[in-house]
């Protein structure tokens, strides 16, 4: 079975740029989450969807970052314009029941 | 104060030894406890699941939850070299809520 599948591995902007993430999660798994990992902290969960309804965005910077999941499979999280405090790992997850699947993330630095 | 405290480490034993991993959290509400292994460059990886308090072993592992005192543990016998990685503790109200996640523990097995 593929795991979840995210792109660029690693990408560098300077601040006020804008970025995007795209993420695939596992074959079937209904509910896709983005966390954002910054060095020496746990994940901190940005977007979970259901499908392609969102469930919970209550930590979504919402005047800089977006996320989509329109048919349901991939999701793409878009940064803009991009902050030095946004460097960070960007973690793509997918679960079917109660068990997560994380994918390699994003390592994005903001200079 | 933080939902969830756990010590950065990192922390150093010798292969063979007993590994000691802990967190404390302050809210009551947590029923789910889980630990994730995360190696360098990668997304993480659950280990232990648990609801409420007790033990639960799974090989090498045993991960316990007194939630009279509000503290998580993660044993592990005979480490081994390849168990080097950051472990998180982590844990959730409900089955559907978001989990929050600790800083995670870097763990060196020195063989």
């Amino acid at each position: 079975e593929a795991g979840v599948a995210q792109s660029p591995r690693y990408k560098i902007i300077e601040k006020r740029q804008s970025v995007a993430f795209w993420c695939n999660p596992i074959s079937g798994h209904a509910t896709l989450y983005w966390y954002q990992q910054i060095l020496g902290q746990g994940p901190k969960l940005l977007i979970q969807f259901q499908n392609n309804g969102v469930v919970d965005d209550s930590q979504l910077p919402k005047d800089r970052f977006s996320a989509e999941r329109l048919k349901g499979v991939d999701s793409t999280l878009k940064i803009q314009p991009a902050k030095l405090e946004d460097s960070a790992v960007y973690l793509c997850a997918s679960s079917e029941q109660e068990t997560q699947y994380f994918g390699p993330g994003t390592r994005l630095l903001v200079l | 104060q933080k939902e969830v405290e756990q010590d950065p480490g990192p922390l150093s034993v010798p292969e063979g030894a007993i590994v000691s991993l802990n967190c404390t959290y302050s809210n009551s509400a947590f029923q789910y406890f889980m630990w994730y292994r995360q190696y360098s460059r990668k997304g993480p990886e659950l280990l232990m699941y648990t609801y409420s308090s007790g033990n639960k072993e799974d090989g090498r592992f045993t991960a316990q939850v007194d939630k009279s005192s509000k503290y998580i543990s993660l044993f592990i016998r005979d480490s081994q070299p390849s168990d080097s990685a950051t472990y998180l503790c982590a844990m959730k109200n409900s089955s559907a809520s978001k989990i929050i996640f600790g800083s995670g523990t870097r763990l060196s097995i020195r063989p």
